[in-house]
């Protein structure tokens, strides 16, 4: 069975400041690769997502992510943050050939001050 | 932008009591899930759907629940004899056929708070 971790639960940043949010997964077959944001009173937004090809994905709002398999890892960045960018950021998985269930990690709350 | 709905938006019951959670997905999706979040845990897969029948679910999704499809537009989640353990945020999904069935549309959740 998959499993995700996202080391940080919080994450405050100033305006401007670049941003990582880390995810770390486990499976023992080949996994497409999400990230979700949850803005306040909202469902979950597909940012990014990996399935194969260019280990470098671009999203929306600016954000982009790097599948890194020998580290089994999926950061999402960004260059320069907003403060609209204040949101909880899930990290996803689904198991290649799985109905394509997702496994969630438990989330990053980015706060960005001005 | 089409989008995925869900009522309520908060639900509270007494347990023991049966609910019905109901979601109206993107009309063109043909693929349905279910997730919930306790608070302070991980999303979680409750369950998926296609074409009329259940494709895969999880531990959680015991006897207690069931899914249905009653017309061409809901989607139903039912917890038949609620427990204090079934209090959380239930979100719905949809995906269409094809090259982008991978990509789950969330709705905005049903939180379930039960006493």
């Amino acid at each position: 069975a998959q499993s995700v971790t996202q080391l940080d639960s919080q994450v405050p940043v100033f305006e401007e400041a670049p941003v990582e949010l880390r995810c770390n997964y486990s499976s023992s077959v080949s996994v497409y690769l999400f990230w979700y944001v949850q803005y306040p009173n909202q469902g979950l937004q597909l940012l990014l997502k990996y399935l194969s090809g260019s280990t470098l994905v671009k999203g929306i709002n600016g954000f982009e992510a790097e599948f890194n398999k020998s580290q089994t890892s999926f950061h999402l960045r960004k260059p320069s943050v907003h403060i609209s960018d204040t949101a909880e950021y899930f990290c996803a998985v689904s198991e290649v050939g799985s109905n394509y269930k997702l496994t969630f990690g438990k989330g990053t709350l980015l706060t960005v001050n001005p | 932008e089409p989008e995925v709905t869900q009522t309520p938006s908060h639900q509270v019951t007494q347990m023991g009591q049966e609910v019905i959670l109901r979601c109206v997905p993107i009309s063109n999706h043909l693929y349905f899930y279910w997730y919930r979040q306790i608070l302070g845990q991980k999303v979680e897969f409750l369950v998926s759907f296609y074409n009329n029948e259940i494709s895969e679910k999880s531990e959680i999704f015991d006897d207690q629940f069931s899914v249905e499809r009653p017309d061409g537009s809901n989607f139903t989640l039912k917890i038949r004899s609620t427990k204090l353990e079934d209090s959380a945020m239930y979100f719905c999904a949809s995906s269409p056929a094809g090259r982008n069935t991978d990509t789950q549309y969330f709705g905005p959740g049903t939180r379930l708070t039960v006493l």
